[in-house]
């Protein structure tokens, strides 16, 4: 089965321009999540949609990301406009299941992260 | 409280040695703690995950050992080998949470040196 797909997998731009993320999820998970990782900082959950639902965003940082998913299939994650502290790899993941307790057997997968630089 | 302490940033290792890594969290409501391994250029990888109510996962040369009381876990990998030089993360899900809204730790940087 193809893994969870981002792209670009690199994007250099300036401060106060905008930049459009891709996350295509492994087909069939209904859950989709963004995270992102600051160099040298953790790993830092951001939303989780279910569907085409947003059903958690509370890690988005402020009001300059937008994500969206249309149709409940792949993933957009909008940064207008960029400032110098949005640099940083996002990574998405998928999962076929969002169960309370968790199930082992039906972990994340991720997708090998869009590199952003703001210059 | 929502956070997932890890030491050490990073590690050195003979081929054939022990890696370990140790992870410490303050909230009890987690109950879901796995490890992500990450090599360069690509996402984390589910390696191993253990439960609150277990003392120890053992998956091969993987070992998760879990102190409920003292609030910590570590990870051992037993017989390092080069192949196993990457950036291992520790993580942690809150109580009811889903499955993706984990806590992650900064990383360890593990190098196995032949």
């Amino acid at each position: 089965e193809a893994g969870v797909t981002q792209f670009p997998s690199h994007s250099v731009i300036e401060k106060g321009q905008t930049v459009t993320l891709r996350c295509d999820p492994i087909s069939g998970h209904d859950n989709l999540y963004w995270y992102r990782r600051v160099m040298g900082k953790e790993i830092k959950f951001l939303l989780h949609f279910v569907k085409e639902s947003k059903q958690d965003e509370s890690g988005m940082p402020n009001n300059r990301f937008l994500a969206e998913r249309t149709g409940g299939t792949y993933s957009t994650l909008k940064v207008q406009p960029a400032e110098l502290e949005d640099s940083g790899v996002y990574f998405c993941a998928s999962s076929q299941d969002s169960v309370l307790w968790g199930d082992l057997n039906s972990p994340l997968h991720f997708g090998n992260g869009t590199r952003l630089t703001v210059t | 409280q929502q956070q997932v302490k890890q030491s050490p940033q990073s590690l050195i290792v003979q081929k054939g040695g022990i890696s370990i890594i140790n992870c410490a969290y303050e909230n009890t409501a987690f109950d879901y703690f796995p490890w992500y391994q990450q090599f360069p250029g690509k996402g984390p990888a589910l390696l191993i995950a253990i439960r609150p109510d277990v003392s120890e996962k053992k998956e091969g040369r993987f070992t998760i050992s879990f102190n409920k009381s003292a609030k910590q876990f570590s990870l051992h990998i037993m017989d390092s080998q080069p192949g196993d030089s990457a950036t291992y993360f520790c993580a942690a899900r809150g109580y009811g949470g889903s499955q993706g809204n984990l806590i992650f730790g900064k990383g360890t940087k593990l190098s196995v040196k032949p």
